[in-house]
């Protein structure tokens, strides 16, 4: 069965960091384009992230220089390091295969920024 | 980036059809054919509902499709089901952008 599984999320206080995981069975996360997608309590989706499968990766200007997404592939496992959270980094994350179009989905992992 | 521009809402009774627009620009939704929509219930994980403008995926039933005209997408619910009431996006490759979102009331 296909399917993506997060994990890592938490209650954080603001400029500390966190690393979230999302697990891969069923396809091959370094064959593939993932990304981390977000959406903040009761707002809108927002895209995050991209690593291709070459290894390019790609960041949200309001995440740049902040965030780092990785892969392990022994693992078959990606990842979105947060640093310097803030607040408006509150949100459930998503971990989905794709960039142009997200046809797989993780359950998402929620994380709060708050003191 | 700005986020694609949506209705908010958009009603119809059952068994009519409905059209959600997703408005961009010759940078985003107007420079490829590149656009997709998702479907997402309360508390759960977004689902791809349309890629490519127009394409549906394995599964998807054929009451969803899209199309495009310039900057702006569509997407048109025939048949509307009780099922269909949710929140749509669309998102755009060129951009990395989702819309707005349209929250989808079946009357």
């Amino acid at each position: 069965e296909v399917q993506l599984v997060e994990s890592g999320g938490g209650l954080i206080q603001p400029g500390g960091s966190l690393r979230l995981s999302c697990a891969a069975s069923g396809f091959t996360v370094s064959s593939n384009y993932m990304s981390w997608v977000r959406q903040a309590p009761g707002k809108g989706l927002e895209w995050v992230s991209v690593i291709y499968s070459g290894g390019s990766t790609y960041y949200a200007d309001s995440v740049k220089g902040r965030f780092t997404i990785s892969r392990d592939n022994s693992k078959n496992t990606l990842y979105l390091q947060m640093n310097s959270l803030r607040a408006e980094d509150t949100a459930v994350y998503y971990c989905a295969e794709g960039v142009a179009a997200f046809d797989i989905w993780g359950q998402g992992t929620m994380v709060t920024v708050s003191s | 980036q700005s986020a694609l521009t949506q209705p908010a809402s958009v009603s119809g009774s059952p068994g009519q059809s409905i059209t959600i627009s997703c408005t961009g620009t010759s940078s985003d939704v107007g420079s490829y054919n590149l656009v997709s929509w998702y479907q997402q219930h309360p508390g759960k994980a977004p689902k791809l509902m349309i890629y490519e403008v127009s394409k549906r995926p394995s599964g998807v039933s054929n009451r969803f499709s899209g199309s495009k005209s310039g900057n702006t997408a569509s997407l048109t619910i025939s048949g509307l089901q009780a099922e269909d009431e949710a929140d749509y996006y669309c998102c755009s490759y060129a951009g990395r952008v989702f819309g707005t979102g349209t929250k989808v009331t079946v009357l």
